[in-house]
């Protein structure tokens, strides 16, 4: 079974300001994705940041990034000079092998002005 | 290119019924998945489609069911409406088998009264 782990419920952070979310996972599998996705206030779920396990490199998405710690199992999320719009909730999903995608509860960001 | 499209968007229905929800993935994603979300629950899983095979399903009863047609849309049923089923569900399709990045329709908000 694969699980995912999100310890901040909520988050808030000043706009231009950096923040990091956290995430730690725990899988067996050999070949899996890591994801960022974040959900705004309109429900609609969107692909943030992609991951995959035999990369070493980081991830990076304009001001997003990641810093991929596949020892530790850990996957954090770093989004650069935050801005209003960035204000969603963000969940770190795992999916393995040929296994379904498998969500964390969540991290609340609100950026305020 | 068009995204993930889900009909309808709101829908309202009362105990004992049932409900058919509509999914068309992006053209030439062959794969179409389908999450419930509720605040207490978070994102589960509720099967998954690949070329009209079911290839996974989540652990919900029998009431919820689901197809997938040759176009590569999908539907999905539930009967015997219970007031727990009121959430919002996500669709979601991608190109291969998993892993693959999935991208998500906007959703539709069931609500059982």
């Amino acid at each position: 079974a694969q699980t995912v782990t999100q310890s901040q419920p909520e988050m808030s952070v000043q706009e231009a300001e950096t923040v990091t979310l956290s995430c730690t996972y725990d899988t067996s599998e050999s070949n899996y994705y890591l994801f960022w996705y974040k959900q705004p206030p309109s429900r609609q779920m969107i692909l943030v940041i992609r991951q995959e396990a035999y990369k070493q490199q980081n991830a990076t998405e304009n001001r997003f990034s990641v810093n991929f710690q596949k020892a530790a199992k850990s996957f954090s999320l770093k989004i650069s000079d935050s801005q209003l719009g960035d204000t969603a909730m963000y969940f770190c999903v795992i999916q393995g092998g040929s296994e379904k995608l498998v969500f964390g509860k969540g991290t609340k960001l609100t950026v305020n002005p | 290119k068009a995204g993930v499209t889900q009909t309808p968007r709101y829908l309202i229905k009362t105990r004992g019924q049932q409900v058919t929800l509509s999914c068309s993935p992006i053209s030439g994603h062959r794969s179409v998945s389908w999450y419930q979300q509720t605040p207490g629950q978070g994102l589960q899983f509720l099967f998954e489609y690949f070329s009209e095979t079911q290839r996974n399903k989540g652990n919900f009863p029998g009431r919820f069911s689901g197809r997938q047609f040759s176009n590569s849309r999908s539907e999905m049923n539930v009967s015997t409406l219970e007031l727990g089923d009121s959430a919002l569900y996500l669709c979601a399709s991608n190109r291969s088998p998993p892993p693959d990045t999935q991208y998500f329709g906007p959703g539709t908000r069931l609500t059982v009264l």
